[in-house]
């Protein structure tokens, strides 16, 4: 069955400390890949994106991921964490065949301790 | 520029109701989708429609349904509420229906079924 297993529900992380989320997928085949965070209240913004290429992506904020396809892994990293990165971080895909239809993972979220 | 915009932002309901959800998207974009976020899960994806018509549907029963106006702007109609409708209901729009481009999400409507 197709799916995208985030393993981790809660991460706590001090302010300047490096942060990383995992994300694993299982498709027949390598999918697009996308993070999103999500702010209380607010809607879900897209941080990165994978379709092809290069397989360290670089996003907004400061944020990067690598695709390691033997892994079948997508993981999310910041170097050096702000207060403001607390949020809930979602791993998300979409199936080659059907772009359209983005598949998430269940979320991590994200605190910052000063 | 706006952003997508989602009416109303917090709906109480009670069971056996019907409920019709608001959404409109950035505009020059022709597709919007939908999904439903319940609380401590990620989005699962409802609904996508492009130039007025149905692109795809995730797995949901018959009693959640949705159009798409001739402006672009959508809506998503549910009957027969359960309580386990209760949920963040998310739209996004995008371009069109590939995901080169990227899916912009709303703020939501937090529909609580009593």
């Amino acid at each position: 069955a197709q799916s995208v297993t985030q393993p981790d529900i809660h991460i706590t992380v001090s302010e300047g400390a490096s942060l990383e989320l995992r994300c694993n997928y299982s498709y027949g085949a390598t999918p697009y890949l996308f993070w999103y965070v999500q702010s209380p209240g607010q809607g879900l913004q897209l941080l990165l994106k994978y379709f092809s290429g290069d397989t360290l992506v670089q996003g907004i904020k400061g944020f990067e991921a690598e695709f390691k396809r033997s892994q079948s892994s997508f993981n999310l990293r910041k170097p050096s964490v702000h207060w403001s990165d607390a949020a809930e971080y979602f791993c998300a895909v979409a199936p080659f065949s059907n772009d359209y239809k983005l598949s998430f993972g269940a979320g991590t979220t994200v605190t910052v301790r000063a | 520029d706006a952003g997508v915009t989602q009416s109303p932002t917090h709906l109480i309901k009670t069971r056996g109701q019907q409920v019709t959800l608001r959404c409109s998207p950035i505009s020059g974009h022709k597709s919007v989708s939908w999904y439903q976020q319940v609380l401590g899960q990620g989005p699962q994806f409802i609904f996508q429609y492009y130039e007025k018509e149905e692109r795809g549907r995730g797995n949901f029963p018959d009693r959640f349904s949705a159009r798409q106006f001739p402006n672009y702007s959508s809506e998503l109609n549910v009957n027969a509420l359960l309580l386990g409708d209760s949920a963040l209901y998310l739209c996004a729009s995008s371009l069109g229906t590939a995901l080169s481009g990227e899916q912009y999400f709303g703020p939501g409507t937090r529909l609580t079924v009593t």
